[in-house]
């Protein structure tokens, strides 16, 4: 059973591309949530999606960032228009949903993100 | 505004030498106190979930316990491999996003 997978692994972007960074949840998950990471800040929630919907965004800047999570199809963390100051580790966790506030979370690799 | 704080940031211990790792929550309502270990490089690693005051778990050298105020991650006669961020959240309120302690190092030397 593979675990959550996240890819690339590592991107380079120029300031003011766009990123996208992409969460295949665990087989029978329907629950994802991305973090950022930063060595100082530790990690922060960004946005929390079920299937086709956002449940909870409130740890997403409003500009620039958005995130999907299609019927079909991994989820996406789209960053427009990047600064140096998105440059951190972006992680993807997914769940079962099956055991509401406290469904354990299971984590992906990350995707560094450096922006030059 | 809930908060979540671990100590010490940093430690070294021998190989064998047990120790306590140190979790302090400030939250309205914990549901649920989540343990990881997080390699260099790598994505956090769920250990254990706690849910309430006097509950512990275990698993192979690490027993973690909760009280109403902290939680603690013990290692008990740890190994080199043992060496990791060792990381504690926590899950509040009506809402499923967990607060992220900073995590504490921890080096095991052999």
């Amino acid at each position: 059973n593979a675990g959550v997978m996240q890819n690339p692994r590592h991107l380079v972007r120029r300031r003011g591309q766009e990123a996208r960074l992409r969460c295949s949840p665990m087989k029978g998950h329907s629950h994802v949530y991305w973090y950022r990471q930063l060595p100082e800040e530790g990690l922060k929630f960004m946005v929390y999606l079920q299937k086709e919907n956002i449940i909870d965004e409130s740890g997403m800047p409003k500009e620039r960032f958005s995130a999907e999570f299609p019927k079909e199809g991994p989820s996406i963390l789209r960053i427009q228009q990047v600064v140096r100051g998105d440059s951190a580790a972006y992680f993807c966790a997914s769940a079962s949903g099956t055991s509401g506030f406290t469904d354990t979370q299971y984590f992906g690799p990350g995707t560094r993100l450096t922006v030059l | 505004e809930d908060q979540v704080t671990q100590s010490p940031e940093a430690l070294r211990l021998q190989e064998g030498e047990s120790s306590s790792l140190n979790c302090s929550y400030t939250v309205s309502g914990l549901r649920g106190l989540f343990w990881y270990r997080q390699d260099p490089g790598k994505g956090p690693e769920f250990l254990f979930t706690l849910y309430s005051a006097g509950e512990e778990k275990e698993k192979e050298r690490l027993k973690a316990t909760l009280t109403k105020k902290e939680s603690f991650l013990h290692i008990t006669a740890p190994k080199p491999e043992d060496s990791a961020t060792y990381l504690c959240a926590a899950n509040a309120g009506n809402n499923r996003k967990l607060i992220w302690g900073l995590g504490t190092s921890l080096a095991v030397n052999p």
